[in-house]
């Protein structure tokens, strides 16, 4: 049975990076069948997708962040990472990692649902 | 950008009464794009739904989705003590994926 586990510093200076990684065990992140997420969530904006990773490489961001936001894969080490520059207060947010599973395609890009889940880490942006 | 608005915010209903939770799209959901998920203070968030109604790996048949276009359906038949949590709904059809605000289950 998968299992994800986000880890990273809890507390980040304002325009500072944040972060995170997620380990996988029970699978590995070079299953093509599979996308790697995050996810947020704030009382200000509830859940919130942050952008997702395939084992290829290929990224997909959410417009809002795409500007900040890196996410790259180590298959080696069977993790992916979440990097988000110039941090400020409304980035404090509980961060989840997921594995996504392809339900809709178009020609730029695949999405769908999200399980499992992480248990989440709490970021929280403050100097 | 497609917006989901859940309602109600909060339902207060007793064990093994029927739960029926709400959630609005801004606009047309692609065919079946929308997923449910469960989730308590601390756990990681439960998929319980994809596709509208397809109930996910190891889910009880009490859990059921439906709707089409902007209106879909969470119903739980009969509540049972574990499903009191957080409720929210997901939708994967548009420019990126979104969620709804939520909708509560607590005891009354």
């Amino acid at each position: 049975q998968v299992q994800l586990q986000e880890s990273g510093p809890g507390l980040v200076k304002p325009s500072q990076t944040l972060s995170l990684t997620c380990t996988v065990s029970g699978g590995s992140i070079s299953s093509g069948d599979y996308y790697w997420s995050w996810i947020r969530q704030s009382p200000e904006k509830g859940l919130e997708w942050i952008g997702n990773i395939k084992y290829s490489g290929r990224t997909d961001y959410n417009p809002s962040l795409k500007s900040r936001l890196t996410i790259s894969a180590d298959t080696s080490k069977n993790q992916f990472s979440l990097k988000l520059t110039s941090v400020a207060a409304a980035d404090t947010a509980i961060y989840f990692c997921a594995r996504e599973r392809a339900g809709y395609c178009s020609s730029t890009r695949c999405q769908g649902w999200f399980d499992p889940w992480g248990q989440g880490t709490l970021v929280t942006v403050s100097s | 950008e497609i917006v989901l608005t859940q309602s109600p915010a909060t339902l207060s209903l007793s064990p093994g009464e029927r739960a029926t939770l709400s959630c609005g799209a801004s606009e047309s959901v692609s065919i079946r794009y929308l997923a449910w998920y469960q989730h308590k203070p601390g756990l990681a968030p439960r998929l319980l739904i994809y596709d509208v109604s397809a109930r996910a790996t190891g889910i009880p048949d009490r859990f059921s989705g439906s709707g089409s276009g902007t209106d879909f359906t969470l119903t739980i038949s009969r509540l049972e003590p574990e499903d009191f949590a957080v409720y929210y709904c997901q939708q994967y059809g548009g420019s990126f994926v979104t969620f709804g605000g939520g909708t509560k289950v607590e005891i009354k």
